[in-house]
């Protein structure tokens, strides 16, 4: 199977409501990257944690990583109608080439008003 | 600042037809060059990935094809699509030579139907 699972496949919250998806990957890794993608567009970077870090904030956005059991979640707290967008894990298999990542199936994320 | 450019954003095929979908990338130089293939509802399957000019490394087998003329420049070919060659497509870019935490850049994708 893939490197990169993410659990729930799907989410639908209400606005406000914090909003927690997990991903599990198989390999070492240098680092773990969370992709957000609108409807029919491309994907747009989020956060980046390293395989020495456990947790790390960006503004509403909080994501640990625990090597140890090779998964991490992303939590968005307090969320938007434009959260509404579909989110990947990628990792960075510590003995790729060219930074090449490897991305899960993603966790579709809606937001109702 | 950087931009990334993909086009075209749609394209509808027949199937034997050939296909070439162009990226470049502006503001910067010696890119890391990607490109994914997205079904729809799934997560992305690299195809090809390069690290300069003529180092351009295949990721899965298939009728397709992918070559940098230029540092900036990736092109996705196909000589005789397939219908299983539907789907997403994307480009992207990551800067090289400043270590391994580097995000990538996405460009708006290429939606290729095959008839």
């Amino acid at each position: 199977s893939q490197q990169g699972e993410e659990d729930p496949q799907a989410l639908s919250i209400q606005e406000g409501e914090n909003a927690t998806m997990n991903c599990s990957y198989k390999t070492s890794i240098n680092n773990l990257q969370w992709y957000r993608q609108n409807s029919g567009r491309g994907l747009v970077h989020l956060i980046l944690i390293r395989s020495n870090e456990r947790e790390k904030h960006s503004g509403r956005l909080r994501v640990t990583l625990d090597t140890s059991k090779k998964s991490s979640s992303l939590l968005i707290t307090a969320s938007r109608a434009a959260d509404t967008a579909s989110y990947f894990c990628a990792t960075d298999d510590h003995e790729a080439a060219g930074n090449k990542l490897t991305f899960g199936g993603g966790t579709r994320v809606l937001v109702k008003p | 600042s950087q931009t990334i450019h993909q086009w075209p954003a749609t394209l509808v095929q027949p199937v034997g037809s050939p296909l070439s979908l162009e990226c470049t990338v502006e503001g910067t130089s010696n890119p890391n060059l990607y490109w994914y293939r997205q079904a729809a509802g799934r997560g992305l399957q690299l195809l090809f990935y390069s690290i300069g000019i003529d180092q351009i490394s295949s990721e899965v087998p298939q009728n397709l094809s992918a070559s940098r003329p230029q540092d900036r420049q990736f092109i996705l070919s196909s000589k005789k699509l397939l219908l299983s060659d539907s789907g997403f497509y994307l480009c992207a870019w990551s800067a090289r030579g400043l270590g391994r935490d580097q995000p990538q850049h996405f460009g708006d994708g290429t939606r290729l139907s095959i008839l």
